[in-house]
């Protein structure tokens, strides 16, 4: 079974910066099946980013996908105070544990 | 709209039985697969189960066989998760998703299954 890691645990950034999220598969996978999601407090996840890099209906261009093989990233460009939240990626019937998105 | 409406959630005791149900609505039904994901208080995400557009294709985290069952009626617009056998660490949100290639395209708000005595 593939293992996904997401790193950093937690992530503190300020309004405005570049955000760069891991997440490494312990084995290789196939783009086509690597998904990120947003999830805020109270609320259920959103999917962001499918097929590693595609962008959802409605997901802002700031959010952008990338990666193959093992090693997989999600950048949020310009940081809005609406993104602090919790991303998860994810790939078939495994999630990663999450990377927590703060405030600084 | 896609909407995903679960309800059934509630407090259990261990040992005890739950059903919980996803009303659907805004797309056709029997054309997506569906799945229940749930969290735990505090913790990430988990999949715990799958069924087919037809509902004759059925999958299950380990940590569920046996004790959950998935099921939909499609005049009904409906999924279901019949649970069984519940314990503490099934404490947890649970949430209805369609599926659509290999992500999860719709959430619904989630019900909070509790199990304790």
């Amino acid at each position: 079974e593939i293992v996904l890691t997401q790193s950093p645990g937690t992530l503190s950034l300020s309004p405005g910066e570049r955000a760069t999220l891991s997440c490494r598969a312990s084995q290789s996978v196939s783009s086509t099946y690597l998904t990120w999601y947003q999830q805020k407090p109270g609320q259920a996840p959103r999917l962001l980013i499918y097929g590693a890099s595609s962008r959802a209906t409605g997901i802002p261009d700031r959010f952008s996908g990338s990666g193959s093989g093992t090693d997989f990233t999600l950048t949020i460009s310009r940081l809005e105070p609406e993104d602090f939240a919790v991303y998860y990626c994810q790939q078939g019937r495994t999630f990663g544990q999450g990377t927590k998105l703060e405030i600084k | 709209e896609v909407q995903l409406v679960e309800s059934g959630g509630g407090l259990v005791q261990p040992g005890g039985s739950l059903r919980l149900s996803c009303a659907a609505s805004g797309f056709i039904f029997s054309s997506y697969e569906m799945n229940w994901v749930r969290q735990a208080p505090g913790k990430g995400l988990e999949w715990i189960s799958y069924i087919s557009g037809s509902g004759s294709t059925t999958y299950y985290a380990d940590s569920v066989k046996g004790r959950f069952t998935i099921s939909r009626d499609h005049a009904k617009n409906s999924l279901y998760l019949q649970m069984s056998s519940l314990r503490a660490e099934d404490t947890a949100v649970y949430y209805c998703t369609r599926r659509v290639g290999r992500s999860f395209d719709y959430w619904g708000q989630g019900t909070l299954v509790t199990v304790s005595s």
